[in-house]
């Protein structure tokens, strides 16, 4: 099974309203990421969290990390058309060894 | 710096063919990953190199598929022979470390009919 699952797996806001995905994982992590892929493009990465660390921010975006309950989120505030992509987190644990993506998490943006 | 490069950016085969894909890491990243996106099982990790080596393999399909990197600036995917079932996007990725930011190419949509 997968190690990190997005929720929800679809999203429909107006611009100006704010975003809240959610990933779950299974097993501890040395590092959670965030990456989004616009539609026929690449992966682009948005925030690495460290697994000793709680909140980061990156302008619009603020993610947190509770290793208690094995969770994450991204919150994108202020929503804007330009947001509409899907959403992945990836975990990066030492039992793995390596990146694991979800599934994602479609974010459309409506003006 | 122009970014992980991949080429061909489409790639429309017939079954049986081979297909080789190509991709250039961002010069300075010592890990590269081969990805494969498809509508029903997501985005699969393929394999991935560090300083040139497979480090991980367990992602590759089959033995149809097999993966090179001769030298710190180029990867080959290749496939053969291809089957209708190979169609997907596969993307490369590279980083500084393999725990890292990984940063992906635009991606080759390969399409075998």
């Amino acid at each position: 099974s997968q190690q990190g699952e997005e929720d929800p797996q679809a999203l429909s806001i107006q611009e100006g309203e704010n975003a809240t995905m959610n990933c779950s994982y299974k097993t501890s992590i040395n590092n959670l990421q965030w990456y989004r892929q616009n539609s026929g493009r690449g992966l682009v990465h948005l925030i690495l969290i460290r697994s000793n660390e709680r909140e980061k921010h990156s302008g619009r975006l603020r993610v947190t990390l509770d290793t208690s309950k094995k969770s994450s989120s991204l919150l994108i505030t202020a929503s804007r058309a330009a947001d509409t992509a899907s959403y992945f987190c990836a975990t990066f644990s030492g039992g793995y060894n390596k990146l694991i993506f979800g599934a994602g998490t479609r974010l459309a943006v409506h003006p | 710096d122009a970014g992980v490069i991949q080429s061909p950016r489409h790639e429309v085969t017939e079954m049986g063919q081979e297909v080789t894909l190509r991709c250039k890491p961002i010069s300075g990243h010592n890990s590269l990953f081969w990805y494969r996106q498809t509508m029903m099982r997501g985005l699969e990790l393929l394999i991935y190199f560090n300083n040139n080596v497979p480090i991980d393999d367990s992602g590759m399909p089959e033995d149809r598929f097999s993966a090179k990197m001769p030298n710190a600036s180029f990867s080959t995917l290749k496939i053969q022979p291809s089957e209708p079932r190979d169609s997907a996007v596969y993307f490369c990725a590279s980083s500084l470390a393999q725990e890292g930011t990984q940063y992906f190419g635009p991606g080759t949509r390969l399409l075998v009919l």
